[in-house]
Protein backbone atom coordinates (compact mmCIF):
# COMPACT_ATOMS: atom_id res chain seq x y z
CA UNK A 1 0.00 0.00 0.00
CA UNK A 2 1.23 3.28 -0.25
CA UNK A 3 1.77 5.60 2.59
CA UNK A 4 -1.67 6.81 3.93
CA UNK A 5 -4.00 4.76 1.54
CA UNK A 6 -8.04 5.27 2.55
CA UNK A 7 -9.92 2.80 2.55
CA UNK A 8 -13.21 2.08 1.67
CA UNK A 9 -12.71 4.62 -1.72
CA UNK A 10 -16.23 5.61 -1.15
CA UNK A 11 -19.07 5.03 1.37
CA UNK A 12 -22.76 5.56 1.44
CA UNK A 13 -24.90 5.31 4.76
CA UNK A 14 -27.97 6.45 5.98
CA UNK A 15 -28.37 9.58 8.42
CA UNK A 16 -28.09 8.15 12.17
CA UNK A 17 -25.31 5.24 10.83
CA UNK A 18 -22.03 5.05 12.11
CA UNK A 19 -19.53 5.69 9.44
CA UNK A 20 -15.81 4.13 9.89
CA UNK A 21 -12.38 4.67 7.04
CA UNK A 22 -9.54 3.25 7.42
CA UNK A 23 -6.11 4.14 6.69
CA UNK A 24 -3.56 2.13 6.59
CA UNK A 25 0.62 3.68 5.89
CA UNK A 26 3.98 1.65 5.13
CA UNK A 27 6.63 3.58 7.22
CA UNK A 28 6.94 4.64 10.85
CA UNK A 29 5.04 7.71 11.30
CA UNK A 30 5.43 10.66 14.15
CA UNK A 31 2.06 11.38 13.56
CA UNK A 32 -1.53 11.18 11.80
CA UNK A 33 -3.90 13.13 10.85
CA UNK A 34 -8.08 13.11 9.53
CA UNK A 35 -9.11 16.17 7.08
CA UNK A 36 -12.49 16.90 5.46
CA UNK A 37 -12.86 18.59 2.42
CA UNK A 38 -16.21 19.59 1.61
CA UNK A 39 -16.83 19.26 -2.17
CA UNK A 40 -14.53 22.24 -4.18
CA UNK A 41 -13.52 23.50 -0.92
CA UNK A 42 -10.12 23.22 1.08
CA UNK A 43 -9.26 21.21 4.09
CA UNK A 44 -10.25 21.26 7.61
CA UNK A 45 -8.49 19.52 10.19
CA UNK A 46 -9.98 17.08 11.93
CA UNK A 47 -7.58 15.11 14.67
CA UNK A 48 -4.27 14.97 15.05
CA UNK A 49 -2.64 11.69 16.40
CA UNK A 50 0.66 11.15 17.84
CA UNK A 51 2.07 7.42 17.79
CA UNK A 52 2.22 7.47 21.14
CA UNK A 53 -1.26 7.52 21.13
CA UNK A 54 -3.69 5.12 20.38
CA UNK A 55 -7.42 6.97 20.59
CA UNK A 56 -8.39 10.24 20.59
CA UNK A 57 -12.22 11.87 20.69
CA UNK A 58 -13.57 15.08 19.28
CA UNK A 59 -17.06 15.25 19.73
CA UNK A 60 -18.33 12.41 17.35
CA UNK A 61 -15.19 11.41 15.76
CA UNK A 62 -12.93 8.58 17.47
CA UNK A 63 -9.44 7.97 15.71
CA UNK A 64 -7.57 5.47 16.98
CA UNK A 65 -4.26 3.93 15.91
CA UNK A 66 -2.36 0.33 15.68
CA UNK A 67 0.73 1.56 14.90
CA UNK A 68 1.83 -2.48 14.92
CA UNK A 69 -0.51 -3.02 11.93
CA UNK A 70 0.16 0.63 10.59
CA UNK A 71 -3.10 1.56 10.67
CA UNK A 72 -5.37 4.25 12.05
CA UNK A 73 -9.48 4.54 12.01
CA UNK A 74 -11.67 7.14 11.78
CA UNK A 75 -15.35 6.61 13.32
CA UNK A 76 -18.32 9.04 12.84
CA UNK A 77 -20.84 8.45 15.27
CA UNK A 78 -24.38 8.95 14.35
CA UNK A 79 -23.97 10.36 11.17
CA UNK A 80 -25.62 13.54 9.55
CA UNK A 81 -26.35 14.43 5.95
CA UNK A 82 -23.85 17.66 6.49
CA UNK A 83 -20.76 14.91 7.06
CA UNK A 84 -21.23 14.33 3.24
CA UNK A 85 -17.40 14.88 2.05
CA UNK A 86 -14.39 13.34 1.08
CA UNK A 87 -11.83 12.21 4.35
CA UNK A 88 -8.07 12.00 3.83
CA UNK A 89 -5.23 10.77 6.42
CA UNK A 90 -2.15 12.48 6.00
CA UNK A 91 1.08 10.79 8.31
CA UNK A 92 4.30 12.41 9.03
CA UNK A 93 6.93 9.87 9.13
CA UNK A 94 9.35 9.90 12.06
CA UNK A 95 12.60 12.09 11.97
CA UNK A 96 11.70 13.17 8.50
CA UNK A 97 10.15 15.93 6.59
CA UNK A 98 7.49 18.13 8.27
CA UNK A 99 5.70 17.57 5.15
CA UNK A 100 2.52 15.27 5.77
CA UNK A 101 1.88 12.92 2.76
CA UNK A 102 -1.47 12.51 1.98
CA UNK A 103 -3.80 9.70 0.49
CA UNK A 104 -6.45 9.56 -1.95
CA UNK A 105 -9.13 9.77 0.88
CA UNK A 106 -13.06 8.12 1.25
CA UNK A 107 -15.20 9.55 -0.29
CA UNK A 108 -18.25 9.58 2.78
CA UNK A 109 -22.28 9.95 1.14
CA UNK A 110 -24.80 10.60 4.10
CA UNK A 111 -28.23 10.27 2.61
CA UNK A 112 -31.01 11.96 4.93
CA UNK B 1 -12.20 32.21 14.08
CA UNK B 2 -8.95 33.51 11.99
CA UNK B 3 -8.67 31.42 9.05
CA UNK B 4 -6.25 31.54 5.36
CA UNK B 5 -7.83 32.92 2.53
CA UNK B 6 -6.94 32.81 -0.89
CA UNK B 7 -7.68 34.75 -4.32
CA UNK B 8 -8.50 34.21 -6.75
CA UNK B 9 -11.36 30.85 -6.16
CA UNK B 10 -11.63 30.46 -9.62
CA UNK B 11 -8.82 31.52 -12.57
CA UNK B 12 -9.19 30.33 -16.55
CA UNK B 13 -5.53 30.99 -18.27
CA UNK B 14 -4.00 30.21 -21.41
CA UNK B 15 -1.27 27.51 -21.80
CA UNK B 16 2.00 29.65 -21.68
CA UNK B 17 0.44 32.63 -19.64
CA UNK B 18 1.59 33.11 -16.13
CA UNK B 19 -0.20 33.26 -13.46
CA UNK B 20 -0.01 34.21 -9.77
CA UNK B 21 -1.91 32.72 -6.91
CA UNK B 22 -2.57 34.34 -3.60
CA UNK B 23 -3.02 34.11 -0.04
CA UNK B 24 -3.30 35.18 3.17
CA UNK B 25 -2.28 32.90 5.94
CA UNK B 26 -3.53 33.35 9.14
CA UNK B 27 -2.19 36.95 10.74
CA UNK B 28 0.56 35.51 13.27
CA UNK B 29 1.65 32.54 11.77
CA UNK B 30 5.36 31.96 10.38
CA UNK B 31 5.39 28.64 7.89
CA UNK B 32 3.21 28.48 4.90
CA UNK B 33 2.80 26.10 2.50
CA UNK B 34 1.49 25.11 -1.36
CA UNK B 35 -0.16 22.06 -2.34
CA UNK B 36 -1.87 21.11 -5.59
CA UNK B 37 -4.76 18.54 -5.95
CA UNK B 38 -5.14 17.36 -9.79
CA UNK B 39 -9.32 16.67 -9.95
CA UNK B 40 -10.00 12.81 -8.45
CA UNK B 41 -6.42 13.13 -6.80
CA UNK B 42 -4.29 13.34 -3.60
CA UNK B 43 -3.11 16.36 -2.42
CA UNK B 44 0.28 16.62 -3.48
CA UNK B 45 3.00 19.13 -1.55
CA UNK B 46 4.79 21.33 -3.57
CA UNK B 47 6.31 23.82 -1.32
CA UNK B 48 7.35 25.33 2.82
CA UNK B 49 8.59 28.67 3.68
CA UNK B 50 9.67 29.94 6.65
CA UNK B 51 11.52 33.37 7.18
CA UNK B 52 11.37 34.54 3.69
CA UNK B 53 12.77 31.24 2.10
CA UNK B 54 12.03 28.17 1.05
CA UNK B 55 12.65 25.36 3.37
CA UNK B 56 11.14 22.22 1.50
CA UNK B 57 10.33 21.52 -1.82
CA UNK B 58 8.96 18.70 -3.62
CA UNK B 59 9.88 17.51 -7.46
CA UNK B 60 6.48 19.07 -8.50
CA UNK B 61 8.01 22.35 -7.49
CA UNK B 62 10.48 23.19 -10.88
CA UNK B 63 11.93 26.17 -11.85
CA UNK B 64 8.32 27.06 -13.36
CA UNK B 65 7.19 27.44 -9.90
CA UNK B 66 8.53 30.26 -7.14
CA UNK B 67 7.19 31.41 -4.22
CA UNK B 68 7.28 34.91 -2.72
CA UNK B 69 6.11 37.00 0.68
CA UNK B 70 6.27 40.38 -0.76
CA UNK B 71 4.85 42.42 2.47
CA UNK B 72 3.61 41.01 5.75
CA UNK B 73 0.82 39.49 5.19
CA UNK B 74 0.31 37.95 1.26
CA UNK B 75 2.18 34.99 0.16
CA UNK B 76 1.90 34.02 -3.59
CA UNK B 77 2.39 31.72 -5.82
CA UNK B 78 3.78 31.96 -8.90
CA UNK B 79 3.61 29.56 -12.54
CA UNK B 80 5.90 31.55 -14.71
CA UNK B 81 4.71 29.60 -17.90
CA UNK B 82 1.30 27.46 -17.60
CA UNK B 83 0.77 23.82 -19.17
CA UNK B 84 -2.44 21.84 -19.58
CA UNK B 85 -1.50 19.55 -16.65
CA UNK B 86 -1.02 22.25 -14.11
CA UNK B 87 -4.62 22.63 -14.03
CA UNK B 88 -5.47 21.58 -10.29
CA UNK B 89 -6.76 22.97 -7.14
CA UNK B 90 -3.93 24.54 -5.23
CA UNK B 91 -4.06 25.12 -1.43
CA UNK B 92 -2.19 27.34 0.19
CA UNK B 93 -1.54 26.39 4.54
CA UNK B 94 0.04 27.91 7.30
CA UNK B 95 1.34 27.20 10.62
CA UNK B 96 1.91 28.54 13.71
CA UNK B 97 5.25 29.47 15.33
CA UNK B 98 4.34 28.06 18.44
CA UNK B 99 3.37 24.74 16.99
CA UNK B 100 7.35 23.95 16.70
CA UNK B 101 6.66 20.72 15.21
CA UNK B 102 4.36 22.27 12.23
CA UNK B 103 1.89 19.43 13.43
CA UNK B 104 -1.45 21.45 12.42
CA UNK B 105 -1.95 23.48 9.43
CA UNK B 106 -4.60 25.23 8.05
CA UNK B 107 -5.40 25.17 4.70
CA UNK B 108 -7.41 27.68 2.85
CA UNK B 109 -10.32 26.95 0.56
CA UNK B 110 -8.16 26.80 -2.44
CA UNK B 111 -7.90 28.72 -6.52
CA UNK B 112 -9.08 26.47 -9.15
CA UNK B 113 -6.86 26.30 -11.86
CA UNK B 114 -7.84 25.85 -15.61
CA UNK B 115 -5.52 26.00 -18.17
CA UNK B 116 -6.81 25.74 -21.41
Amino acid sequence: SQQGEEDPQALSIQEGENATMNCSYKTSINNLQWYRQNSGRGLVHLILIRSNEREKHSGRLRVTLDTSKKSSSLLITASRAADTASYFCATRVSGGSYIPTFGRGTSLIVHP
Amino acid sequence: EPEVTQTPSHQVTQMGQEVILRCVPISNHLYFYWYRQILGQKVEFLVSFYNNEISEKSEIFDDQFSVERPDGSNFTLKIRSTKLEDSAMYFCASSDPRDSQQETQYFGPGTRLLVL
